[in-house]
């Protein structure tokens, strides 16, 4: 499985877009890139996946550049409620599992 | 609709003591898993069950045993139960093993500390 890297962490305001990038230069052709999000004393909850260019829905949208080596999150305008671990994963599109690494510890203040 | 449900929520165990974690889906999914997260960590895969009647070694299998009873069901045993095995333990489901279009749906875990 392709090994990604994230920030740590993150600091934001409410109503701000927030972006966070998530790098897997070793993505296979068949790899797509899963972003899962984790509230404290809850189990991740799957926010969107892609495989390239654009992909939007109700809650992100998910930006991968041609080369698929990083990618990018995008959060409209967070509220405090967005303050959450948030888990970027690469993995195969047949039977695979999922590896999931530290996250980036998304903190949204007033 | 529950999704996914773990019993317990919370468990204190002495060193040696064995436990079973259930879990239990109502989604009529065909794969599920067990992991732990650790403080500060993310999740590890334990075990999981691409169907029912399957079971396969994750990361860190080690110390633990899991039994698909049928396809709602997917446990987890600790047989002797050490202190490196405090961390809370997630159970999830997904349709099918595929990870593209087939989200894992997760519980909201069980807390364990062994002492």
């Amino acid at each position: 499985l392709a090994k990604t890297t994230q920030p740590i962490s993150m600091d934001s305001y409410e109503g701000q877009e927030v972006n966070i990038t998530c790098s897997h230069n070793n993505i296979a052709t068949n790899d797509y890139i899963t972003w899962y999000q984790q509230f404290p004393s809850q189990g991740p909850r799957f926010i969107i996946q892609g495989y390239k260019t654009k992909v939007t829905n109700e809650v992100a949208s998910l930006f991968i550049p041609a080369d698929r080596k990083s990618s990018t999150l995008s959060l409209p305008r967070v509220s405090l409620s967005d303050t959450a671990v948030y888990y970027c994963l690469v993995g195969e599109s047949g039977y695979s599992t999922l590896t999931f690494g530290k996250g980036t510890m998304l903190l949204v203040s007033p | 609709n529950a999704g996914v449900t773990q019993t317990p929520k919370f468990q204190v165990l002495k060193t040696g003591q064995s436990m079973t974690l259930q879990c239990a889906q109502d989604m009529n999914h065909n794969s599920m898993y067990w992991y732990r997260q650790d403080p500060g960590m993310g999740l590890r895969l334990i075990y999981y069950s691409a169907s029912e009647g399957t079971t396969d070694k994750g990361e860190v299998p080690n110390g633990y045993n899991v039994s698909r009873l049928n396809k709602r069901e997917f446990s987890l045993r600790l047989e002797s139960a050490a202190p490196s095995q405090t961390s809370v333990y997630f159970c999830a489901s997904s349709l099918t093993g595929r990870t593209f279009n087939q989200p894992q749906h997760f519980g909201d875990g069980t807390r364990l500390s062994i002492l």
